[in-house]
């Protein structure tokens, strides 16, 4: 089983600041890679896929980078709706892995 | 709109089954797979599986393996996910999500599953 490992756990960001949050997988993935958050008592929403491709009606101050081992999600500016926990995920084996998780929380 | 909804919370004790469904709206049903997944109270997401509502082919994660099942009803645009032997810490809010690849591009409000004597 692939294993996903997120930094940092939690990150605290002041609003109109960036947001780095990285994610790393034991096994290449390729750009098997997709990006969620969500918002406290909500379901999951799709930010990224194919590693950096930004799902529908996803702002484009998010962006997703990186292949192989290596991914980051950077939010450029953030605002209040983004402080949320973000997770990653791996499509490129089965069963499909998610990290743990980081939150991004106001400063 | 296209969204999928899903069933209400249900509280079930140790060894008894749940069943949940999640019922698609505005979309070909078909055409895209329905994953699961689950999040423990204050914890991460954990994937359980995914059926193809078109082929009825499924593939679960394995420590769910034997426990769970997925089904679908195309005629009402409908998958449902029945887990046996429930045990405290399957305690969760489960969530649908329509499948591309191998992500959930839409997902369900979530149901609460309550396990306890």
């Amino acid at each position: 089983e692939i294993v996903m490992t997120q930094s940092p756990a939690t990150l605290s960001v002041s609003p109109g600041e960036r947001a780095t949050l990285s994610c790393r997988a034991s096994q290449s993935l390729g750009s098997n890679l997709a990006w969620y958050q969500q918002r406290p008592g909500q379901a999951p929403r799709l930010l990224i896929y194919g590693a950096s491709t930004r799902a529908k009606r996803v702002p484009d101050r998010f962006t997703g980078s990186g292949s192989g081992t290596e991914f980051t999600l950077t939010i450029s500016s953030l605002l209040s709706e983004d402080f949320a926990v973000y997770y990653c995920q791996q499509y490129n084996d089965w069963p499909h892995t998610l990290g743990q998780g980081t939150k991004v929380d106001l400063k | 709109q296209v969204q999928l909804v899903q069933s209400g919370a249900e509280v079930k004790k140790p060894g008894a089954s749940v069943r949940i469904s999640c019922e698609a709206f505005v979309y070909t049903f078909p055409a895209y797979y329905i994953h699961w997944v689950r999040q423990a109270p204050g914890q991460g997401l954990e994937w359980v599986g995914w059926i193809n509502p078109d082929t009825g082919d499924t593939q679960y994660v394995q420590k769910f393996q034997g426990r769970v099942t997925m089904t679908t009803a195309k005629s009402i645009n409908t998958a449902y996910m029945e887990l046996r032997n429930l045990k405290s810490d399957d305690s969760a809010t489960y969530y649908c999500g329509r499948g591309v690849q191998g992500f959930g591009d839409l997902w369900g409000q979530g149901t609460l599953v309550t396990v306890s004597s």
